[in-house]
């Protein structure tokens, strides 16, 4: 069974400041993991995905996670929030097929 | 890249009316579908995987009656909300894979707001 954790439903940073979201998944296998995010009254953008190569990804908007198995860990990352970030951020586990999602964390970015 | 076209991406109708929706891939061709629901702030929940050619597959606790699904070709899959009520006002939102690209996640349609009077 896959589950996935999302530990923060809200995180506020100033503009400019680094970007921190949590997320831990459960896996009995080695997962494939996903961020994506939400603009609101949008769909869905991936953002990054990670399938067992390397383990730090880079993603679109200069975002990137570390996968860290011995943690199960797949933190998402910025190093310089922008407004436009603003949005929520979904931390999903599964294959193409099943995606397991999180609850969610909102961004809020204060200028 | 691969798009995924949502429509309509909001309705707003009278209380037993029934709502189509349709999800459309517009670069790919997409045997399998997904239709998700997310209510106000959050998760998306998998309603149901939509195949084409084929009967849809329904979650646990999903009405399938209520919940119609068509996937009648390669690029067009349907949501029918039946007879709708307050209580089915929520945001619906489609994906899609290419079936070509297997490493590939799915994609996603901007979502289609339904609020039932």
């Amino acid at each position: 069974a896959q589950s996935v954790t999302q530990l923060d439903s809200h995180v506020s940073v100033s503009e400019g400041t680094p970007v921190l979201l949590r997320c831990n998944y459960s896996s009995s296998y080695s997962p494939s993991l996903f961020w994506y995010v939400q603009h609101p009254n949008k769909g869905l953008q991936l953002l990054l995905k990670y399938t067992s190569a390397a383990t730090l990804v880079k993603g679109i908007n200069g975002f990137e996670a570390e996968f860290k198995k011995s943690e199960t860990s797949f933190h998402l990352t910025k190093p310089s929030a922008h407004m436009s970030d603003a949005a929520e951020y979904f931390c999903v586990v599964g294959s193409n097929y099943q995606l397991i999602w999180g609850a969610g964390t909102k961004l809020i970015i204060k200028p | 890249g691969a798009v995924v076209s949502q429509h309509p991406s909001w309705v707003i109708c009278k209380s037993g009316t029934s709502v189509k929706i349709e999800c459309r891939s517009l670069d790919f061709q997409a045997t399998t579908m997904f239709w998700y629901r997310q209510f106000p702030k959050q998760s998306l929940m998998l309603m149901a995987t939509s195949n084409e050619g084929s009967k849809a597959t329904y979650e646990q606790g999903v009405e399938k009656d209520k919940f119609l699904i068509n996937h009648a070709s390669l690029t067009l899959s349907t949501l029918t909300v039946t007879s709708a009520h307050p209580e089915d006002s929520s945001f619906y939102i489609c994906s899609a894979r290419d079936e070509e690209l297997r490493n590939q996640p799915q994609h996603f349609g901007d979502g289609t707001r339904l609020s039932i009077l």
